[in-house]
């Protein structure tokens, strides 16, 4: 069935590192990938999105990467801030009479000052 | 301002009685959705709705029946409830119901069954 499987559960980097959280895809179907941070008691938020045509995309301090062979997409946060720390979720969508979304079961990002 | 906005933002009741969970966008998108977030995190999609049509209907219980009663507003009503419905419920929208639509997502509403 449809599948998102996202890495690392929980990641803690210090101030000024570097972020990556890498997720993969179980149906070949899907052709839009955003991106969305959750941080406390808010709802998600679009941060970035990538569409299967393109291979990267950067906006600032965040890109994102999409291999479509190997179905992998990865967010890299670069110079990390401590209002990045969020939970970030990837997800993954598919034309399917309305648009369905997987979400990835989120990733925890600690950025300690 | 708000753009998509839900009440109640918290809701604690007792097994077994009945519920409503009230959405409302002003963003004049056509496509809404509920979600539900568990104590892990993980959020999955329930109900989607395009102009008061419902388009997607997940594998959730019949007790959970969604309304639209215009395409602004996706509410929520949850019969007999029980303790593992307690979750935090998000509605979103979107602006049509293709792939590359951001979805944008009210606070949440934790509910809390006893």
């Amino acid at each position: 069935g449809e599948n998102v499987e996202q890495h690392p559960s929980t990641l803690s980097v210090q101030e000024g590192d570097s972020a990556v959280i890498k997720c993969t895809y179980s149906d070949s179907a899907s052709n839009y990938f955003p991106w969305y941070k959750q941080e406390l008691g808010k709802g998600p938020q679009l941060i970035i999105d990538i569409r299967s045509n393109v291979g990267e995309k950067k906006d600032q301090r965040i890109a994102v990467t999409l291999n479509k062979t190997a179905k992998h997409f990865s967010l890299h946060i670069t110079e990390t801030q401590p209002e990045d720390s969020a939970v970030y979720f990837c997800a993954a969508s598919k034309r399917t009479g309305g648009f369905k979304t997987i979400f990835g079961a989120g990733t925890r990002l600690f950025v300690k000052a | 301002d708000t753009a998509v906005s839900q009440t109640p933002k918290y809701l604690v009741t007792q097994m077994g009685n009945d519920k409503s969970i009230k959405c409302e966008q002003n963003l004049g998108h056509d496509t809404m959705y509920w979600y539900k977030q568990d104590s892990k995190k993980f959020l999955k999609i329930m109900f989607s709705y395009n102009n008061k049509e419902l388009i997607i209907n997940e594998t959730v219980p019949n007790r959970f029946s969604p309304k639209s009663p215009d395409k602004a507003h996706l509410n929520l009503h949850i019969n007999s409830l029980e303790l593992g419905d307690s979750a935090v419920y998000f509605c979103a929208s979107s602006r049509e119901t293709l792939p590359g639509n951001e979805q944008f997502f009210g606070p949440g509403t934790r509910l809390t069954v006893l």
